[in-house]
């Protein structure tokens, strides 16, 4: 997973507090994307970015903000969280010219 | 709807026999099938990928296949070792919304 870095690696939140997970990668992708992983499902997309200053949401993008001011950072904020957004979260990026995706090594959030 | 399906949970394998596992999808426009393997407590790492135009990638010990007709790819580990010991997902990605589909996953052991 070299070249995709995410922190904090575990973090737990009070419901209604508010965080953000860092993602940085050293590798110039043009793409990055949040994902997250709930037991017994696939990792799911919150919110993906296809260049500096672009962001669009994904597949379950509710209670969750993405800024992306430079190419190496994509920050993944929760805005008042809750319960149901406890989880495991990959950042990941890609080449624009590649397929294959690289993932974070994840962050494992516990909202109680 | 679950478009990308990995119907087995669990497989389990004799170390050095054939692992193969089985991936379904119902979409069309995927450009490119991916497959992952994870370990606990690890982001996923990329293993092998196909174009959705061809029908077999070769890759080391790993060899995917694509059926399009059949909406169907599998991913075949040759000989298995216990290092394949791991969580393997299908991923499917389709250029146009930056979105990485991913199956439930599939718990491959492998039986010294």
């Amino acid at each position: 997973n070299a070249g995709v870095t995410q922190t904090p690696k575990f973090q737990v939140l009070k419901t209604g507090q508010s965080m953000t997970l860092q993602c940085a990668q050293d590798m110039n992708h043009e793409y990055m994307s949040w994902y997250r992983q709930d037991p017994g499902m696939g990792l799911r997309l919150i919110h993906y970015s296809v260049g500096a200053g672009i962001t669009d949401q994904g597949e379950v993008p509710n209670g969750y903000n993405v800024s992306r001011s430079t190419t190496e950072d994509f920050p993944l904020r929760l805005l008042s969280a809750a319960p149901s957004q406890t989880s495991v979260y990959f950042c990941a990026s890609r080449a624009g010219q590649e397929n294959t995706i690289y993932f974070g090594e994840g962050s494992w959030l516990t909202v109680v | 709807d679950q478009q990308v399906k990995q119907n087995s949970p669990s497989l389990s394998v004799q170390e050095g026999r054939i692992s193969i596992l089985n991936c379904d999808y119902t979409n069309s426009m995927f450009d490119y099938f991916l497959w992952y393997k994870k370990y606990p407590a690890e982001g996923p790492t990329f293993l092998i990928s196909i174009s959705s135009i061809k029908d077999k990638n070769e890759d080391g010990r790993f060899t995917v296949f694509l059926n399009k007709s059949a909406k169907h790819l599998s991913l075949h580990i040759v000989p298995s070792q216990p290092g394949d010991s791991a969580v393997y997902f299908c991923a499917a990605l389709h250029f146009g919304n930056e979105k990485l589909t991913f199956g439930t996953g599939t718990r491959l052991t492998i039986i010294p």
